[in-house]
């Protein structure tokens, strides 16, 4: 099983602050890093799929870098709003599911932005 | 808009029930899956199917089964459920892309067996 690592668990910021977060991944036979976010009561949404050494993906607020040699992945939201409340999570395929897109999940950061 | 749509949003079983949780997708995606969601561990990969009656079993698939008669539903069974078994599940579906391919899930299923 391929071992997919977040931290911190769970991160309290206040409204404005900015913060980021890891997720870390085995480096070898690196084919892909998803992140999806999961807000309470709603369905988990992708954020963004890399693939690249050196990739930095930005949506609105939020942004990803990712580093394939060392195996790990930093999210970055900037000026969190309590909107921005969820579970973060990160995901790899697995190295024998790649044709299926079947992913090993890490555990998830829980983001709560306090008003 | 694309949609994962799970039967039941709540349920409560007693233990030693036989369990039913369908999950449909309105995409024509070829992957769908089954995962659990247990507090300080992530989603884990019950089942996946990557076409109709194919499926193939993911990290934790003991006590579980799967059916998959259509390619925009996949059930997943528990044969005789367990207080164990008390749970978030989430159904999930791709399209054939391979790595890349993100997952689009339904809102969930918690169910909890007394």
């Amino acid at each position: 099983i391929l071992n997919v690592e977040q931290s911190p668990q769970s991160l309290h910021v206040q409204e404005g602050d900015s913060t980021n977060f890891t997720c870390s991944f085995p480096s070898s036979n690196f084919y892909a890093l998803h992140w999806y976010r999961w807000e309470t009561a709603k369905s988990p949404e992708a954020l963004f799929v890399m693939t690249l050494n050196g990739d930095e993906k930005k949506k609105g607020r939020i942004s990803a870098t990712l580093n394939t040699k060392e195996g790990y992945s930093y999210l970055y939201i900037k000026g969190s709003q309590p909107e921005d409340s969820a579970t973060y999570l990160c995901a790899s395929p697995n190295a024998g599911g790649t044709s299926y897109g079947k992913l090993t999940f890490g555990q998830g950061t829980i983001l709560t932005v306090h008003p | 808009d694309v949609k994962v749509t799970q039967s039941s949003r709540y349920l409560v079983k007693r233990t030693g029930e036989k369990v039913f949780l369908e999950c449909v997708q309105d995409m024509d995606h070829e992957n769908m899956f089954w995962y659990r969601q247990d507090p300080g561990l992530g989603l884990r990969l019950i089942y996946f199917s990557y076409d109709v009656k194919m499926k193939e079993k993911g990290d934790i698939p003991e006590g579980y089964s799967v059916s998959r008669e259509k390619k925009e539903r996949f059930s997943l069974i528990l044969e005789s459920a367990s207080t164990n078994q008390t749970s978030m599940y989430l159904c999930a579906s791709s399209s054939y892309r391979g790595a890349t391919g993100e997952l689009f899930f339904g809102e969930g299923s918690r169910l909890t067996v007394l």
